[in-house]
């Protein structure tokens, strides 16, 4: 049983470049959420997701970025027109519905911006 | 909103040795809260959950943590370290219809 995917693992963009990070949740999860993750800062909460809706953005900056989980296919998360100031890990996570559901998280995308 | 403070960013104990990591909820009672652990390069794996129905949680790789509402801690601890729980370590508590919340981290170096 596969675990949660994420491609690319490293992503490298120039700074005003598009970055597009895809997360696959494990079979039968069907909420995801985004994290990003600094040195020293722990993981800070972007958004989670639900099938073609959006539950809860409040950690996603108001411009640039962007999320979506369609009926079919992976989440995406988007960034554009990149900053140095988003290079980061960004963990995708997985549960099934329930409150109290443990996570279960892919393995990452670190992106780089130059 | 619930919160977690952890406190110490970095812990170094020998190897054999007793693990504490210090993790406090804010006031209010969590009906949950969690520990994983990273290792590098490497995604967020689960190492035990607190449900209220029990005050002790066990969970892998012999770590326990005990939930104290009198101190409103849920502090993780392991007997004897090894070499292999170098990793930095998260507590976590859901927010209510949202997402987990995670402290800073605790890096745990571990030496011979």
């Amino acid at each position: 049983n596969a675990g949660v995917m994420q491609n690319p693992r490293h992503l490298v963009r120039r700074r005003g470049q598009e970055a597009r990070l895809r997360c696959s949740p494990m079979k039968g999860h069907s909420h995801v959420y985004w994290y990003r993750q600094l040195p020293e800062e722990g993981l800070k909460f972007m958004v989670y997701l639900q099938k073609e809706n959006i539950i809860d953005e409040s950690g996603m900056p108001k411009e640039r970025f962007s999320a979506e989980f369609p009926k079919e296919g992976p989440s995406i998360l988007r960034i554009q027109q990149v900053v140095r100031g988003d290079s980061a890990a960004y963990f995708c996570a997985s549960s099934p519905p329930g409150y109290n559901s443990p996570l279960h998280f892919g393995n990452g995308t670190r992106l780089t911006v130059t | 909103a619930q919160s977690v403070t952890q406190l110490g960013s970095h812990v170094s104990v020998s190897e054999g040795a007793l693990v504490l990591l210090r993790c406090n909820y804010s006031s209010s009672v969590p009906p949950y809260l969690f520990w994983y652990v990273q290792y590098p390069n490497q995604g967020l794996q689960l190492l035990l959950k607190y449900t209220s129905a029990a005050t002790l949680v066990k969970g892998i790789n012999g770590f326990e943590a005990e939930f104290k509402k009198s101190e409103t801690s849920f502090h993780l601890t392991k007997p004897s370290a090894h070499m292999s729980d170098a990793a930095e370590y998260f507590c976590a508590v859901p927010q209510a219809g949202t997402a987990l919340i995670f402290g800073k981290g605790t890096t745990l170096s571990v030496s011979s």
